[in-house]
């Protein structure tokens, strides 16, 4: 089975960083997703990553540590628009979703 | 991208009752499913919707409450079964892109309400 965990919700100023952390255990591991999750919308794909290591997008940076069982998304000079849920999930076609992390961004 | 369109984009419906939703996807992909979101919490799997086959559904899900048809290779169908309060959620196809890597696209959803 998988158990995935990431904080509930977290809140930043406009401008500021925000790091969302997922923790994961899973009986196989075939990649590490985020989707960004807009209030009564459909998620979105932010990143994946398979291998250990930092990936970076721009505004947002996904880290990897299979060892650990750790991924982190990294939100840099936030923007309101970035009020949103932020799902961490395993798998490769299946995904096992977390609950999800709740971004508050104030200005 | 994949773009996926669901139909229809909410409903509400009455206990004991059935509502099918359809998805449909502009372009041809090899694998489909159907997720569950329930108020408040994440998405859940039900099933891959396989085309030409019987869908293969999770733990905790069964073809008499969810029937899933996949005629082709870009539309499939959830059917929620003998709806109860408790079946209230938003279900959401998705499509496995699986191009330069593992990206999953997810329809706009379902929003269902059952009364």
């Amino acid at each position: 089975g998988q158990n995935i965990d990431q904080p509930t919700e977290m809140t930043a100023t406009e401008g500021a960083i925000v790091q969302i952390n997922c923790t994961y255990q899973t009986s196989g591991f075939n990649g590490l997703f985020w989707y960004q999750q807009h209030a009564g919308e459909a998620p979105t794909f932010l990143s994946y990553n398979v291998l250990d290591g930092l990936e970076e997008k721009g505004r947002f940076s996904s880290f990897l540590s299979r060892s650990k069982g750790y991924s982190y998304l990294l939100l840099k000079e936030l923007q309101m628009k970035d009020s949103a849920s932020y799902l961490c999930a395993v798998g490769d076609y299946k995904l096992s979703f977390g609950a999800g992390t709740t971004v508050t961004v104030r200005a | 991208s994949a773009v996926i369109s669901q139909k229809p984009s909410r409903d509400i419906c009455q206990r004991g009752t059935s509502l099918t939703i359809q998805c449909q996807v502009d372009s041809q992909v090899t694998m489909m499913f159907w997720y569950r979101q329930q108020p408040g919490q994440s998405l859940t799997l039900i099933a891959t919707a396989n085309q030409g086959s019987e869908a293969t559904y999770e733990s905790g899900f069964v073809i008499d409450k969810f029937p899933i048809s996949r005629p082709n290779l870009t539309f499939s169908t959830l059917t929620v079964s003998n709806m109860s309060p408790e079946d209230s959620s938003i279900y959401l196809c998705s499509v496995h892109s699986g191009r330069e890597y593992n990206e999953q696209f997810f329809g706009p959803g379902t929003r269902l309400t059952v009364l």
